[in-house]
């Protein structure tokens, strides 16, 4: 079952904060989140394991509740190049990785 | 330059004629999938393999065939294609799996079936 992000779209302009969140109905051992401009291939931005770790680069940075089976991902101040569709990938289990992505999360980042 | 590389890139064809797309990667990893992207519904996965010889259904597998005879290659193969079919194909992998390690991506195959 694929995990529900929210927003499904969202229109900021240069220099706001983002928040984009992914969550899951089942337990999850691992969090992955990707950027897609268009016409172009997903890129990987970061991924999170249990443990309630919480990472970042940049100005972007992300964090996983694995007792809310879910993660958030904030983008601060940000840029033009920030724009594009933000997908999370959810591993259930190590060992047999399946992992799946939700239907993301459409971004555009206005002069 | 470590790349997933996906051919061809663009692909047109009738329904029920066979065809194949190719996936090759050279940074040797034991993990191999394949991704159809249609919109609103994000990418679904077709079929993954976790190395040589072993294959494993994703989401949406009917309709689809896969091998892993070497390490490098997983060929994406539609037996009898359909006009539901028509989508983005994107191939990824990853070492050794994808609980601690990024997917990285080919550049996509956009398939349409008339």
């Amino acid at each position: 079952q694929q995990p529900v992000q929210s927003p499904q779209a969202v229109i900021l302009r240069e220099g706001e904060d983002a928040v984009i969140n992914c969550s899951s109905s089942k337990a999850l051992y691992s969090v992955h989140w990707y950027r897609q401009k268009h016409g172009e291939a997903p890129v990987f931005l970061m991924i999170l394991l249990k443990g309630g770790e919480q990472k970042g680069h940049d100005k972007i940075s992300a964090s996983f509740n694995e007792k809310k089976q879910q993660s958030s991902l904030y983008l601060t101040a940000s840029q033009l190049s920030y724009s594009g569709t933000y997908f999370c990938g959810t591993d259930k289990d190590f060992g047999n990785e399946k992992l799946t992505f939700g239907t993301g999360t459409r971004l555009t980042i206005i002069p | 330059e470590a790349q997933v590389t996906q051919n061809p890139r663009y692909l047109i064809t009738v329904t029920g004629k066979k065809l194949t797309v190719t996936c090759s990667q050279n940074m040797n990893h034991e993990y191999m999938s394949w991704y159809r992207q249609d919109p609103g519904l994000g990418l679904r996965q077709i079929y993954y393999s976790m190395n040589v010889e072993v294959t494993d259904k994703g989401d949406v597998p009917e309709g689809y065939k896969v091998s892993r005879k070497e390490k490098r290659n997983f060929p994406l193969i539609l037996e009898s294609p359909s006009p539901n079919q028509t989508s983005l194909y994107f191939c990824a992998s990853s070492s050794p799996g994808t609980v601690n390690s990024p997917l990285h991506f080919g550049n996509g195959t956009r398939l349409t079936v008339t």
